[in-house]
């Protein structure tokens, strides 16, 4: 599976948007892009996967540039609870997922 | 609940000893996965059931971890003569597994192994 590459942390203010970045240059054309995160001494989460195309759910936005080469998750407002590692992942299959170091986000009010 | 549930939530053992963990997958789905997390690590993918077999196990690190899923639903990581490295939370997860990929994978809370 192609490799990632996240800044390590980031902070964002509640109530505006946070952009998260991912590059995954190598990926190759069957894989999906997985956006997973885990708030402190829970089990991850999903939050949301796409292949080509951006995709939105009530959790977040999913950006792929048109070479699919990067990614950017957005969450549209940030809010405390939003604080958390948040992974993204490229996986031509969903079970053998590659969580990698992720990006901590902190949400500060 | 409706959430993948996992038993012991927490687990102290003695070194050498035998330890079971127990996952019960979310109703009506057919793949079942287990993980593991080392302190300040991402989880690292330990095998793979979908119904009843063992269809990917390359993750298990030697032969003293051992899953099973006798029924396709529930599952069982066995691990033997623990050592302190095994030390780590441990996580189940299940997904539908109607198709190869795309599929939402649904994470429990993990039991937390302490071996000492």
């Amino acid at each position: 599976d192609a490799k990632t590459t996240q800044p390590p942390s980031m902070d964002c203010a509640e109530g505006r948007a946070a952009n998260l970045p991912c590059n995954h240059s190598t990926i190759s054309g069957n894989e999906y892009v997985y956006w997973y995160r885990q708030i402190h001494s829970q089990g991850p989460q999903y939050i949301i996967h796409g292949l080509k195309n951006n995709e939105t759910n009530e959790m977040a936005s999913l950006i792929i540039t048109e070479d699919r080469k990067s990614s950017t998750l957005i969450l549209p407002h940030a809010t405390l609870r939003d604080t958390a590692v948040y992974y993204c992942i490229v996986s031509y299959t969903d079970y053998k997922l590659s969580f990698g170091a992720g990006t901590t986000v902190t949400v500060r009010a | 609940g409706a959430g993948v549930s996992q038993t012991p939530s927490n687990k102290v053992t003695e070194k050498g000893k035998y330890v079971e963990l127990r996952c019960d997958p979310i109703s009506g789905h057919t793949a079942l996965y287990w993980y593991r997390q080392s302190l300040g690590q991402g989880p690292e993918f330990l095998i793979y059931f979908q119904g009843t077999g063992a269809a990917d196990d390359s993750g298990l690190p030697n032969d003293r971890f051992f899953a099973v899923r006798p029924e396709g639903s529930v599952s069982t990581l066995k691990i033997q003569r623990t050592e302190r490295g095994d030390s780590a939370v441990y996580l189940c997860a299940s997904s539908p597994g109607d198709r190869v990929s795309g599929n939402t994978i649904y994470f429990g809370e993990g039991s937390w192994l302490t071996v000492v």
